[in-house]
């Protein structure tokens, strides 16, 4: 079962304008979500993240949103840069102290000139 | 944030062999694991390396298929044995840090079976 599903494989945006990446998740027990940005040949680096206690998290250029009614988050990046393009995977974590972490499928980012 | 290296960064290696990945940190560390990301797909927690103990296995992956070794607080090993080409994946390995809860990937390590 897909516990965290991202349903755009991919993303194209133009240079300054605003990236908009969803994520949608079931589990109502998650009490953590992390973005995580990656390129070919690399690890996940972590981006930004947000308990699920809170409505909104913001780090420069970057911004998540979370709507626990909805099961449903989203990462803002303002404004989007050409060295932003990568494929950006959404996570999960399960509570209770097992710091296990659910992943999506990601989207592919393509920012262009 | 934490450096994490491991080795080897890529291999090719033929069925039925085996293949130990190294996973370092700059400092210790309390929790670290190890996902798997096969072709086109996300990642998936294989386990979480424990030190000193047996490593905590995933539903569908097992100690005799993928032994885990965590002899210190900074440092782990991933063995993936007996391999065959389903076995092609990423393998990255993961440190915690805490406050907040966040966790960090090192470069991964490129298995192809053959």
């Amino acid at each position: 079962d897909q516990q965290v599903k991202q349903n755009s494989p991919s993303l194209s945006v133009q240079e300054g304008r605003i990236s908009i990446l969803n994520c949608d998740y079931t589990n109502s027990m998650f009490d953590y979500f992390l973005w995580y940005k990656k390129y070919p040949a690399e690890g996940p680096t972590f981006l930004i993240s947000i308990s699920s206690i809170k409505d909104k998290n913001e780090d420069g250029r970057f911004t998540v949103f979370l709507n626990k009614s909805a099961k449903h988050l989203s990462l803002h990046i303002v404004p989007s840069q050409p060295g932003d393009s990568a494929v950006y995977f959404c996570a999960a974590r399960v509570g209770g102290g097992y710091n296990k972490l659910i992943f999506g499928a990601g989207t592919r980012l393509a920012v262009h000139p | 944030s934490a450096v994490i290296s491991q080795k080897p960064s890529r291999d090719i290696c033929q069925r039925g062999t085996s293949l130990t990945i190294q996973c370092q940190v700059d400092s210790q560390v309390t929790m670290m694991f190890w996902y798997r990301q096969q072709p086109g797909q996300s990642l998936t927690l294989i386990a979480t390396a424990n030190q000193g103990s047996e490593a905590t296995y995933e539903s569908g992956f097992v100690i005799d298929k993928f032994p885990i070794s965590r002899p210190n607080l900074t440092f782990s090993t991933l063995t993936v044995s007996n391999m065959s080409p389903e076995d092609s994946s990423i393998y990255l390995c993961s440190v915690l840090r805490i406050a907040p809860d966040t966790q960090y990937f090192g470069p991964g390590t490129r298995l192809t079976v053959l």
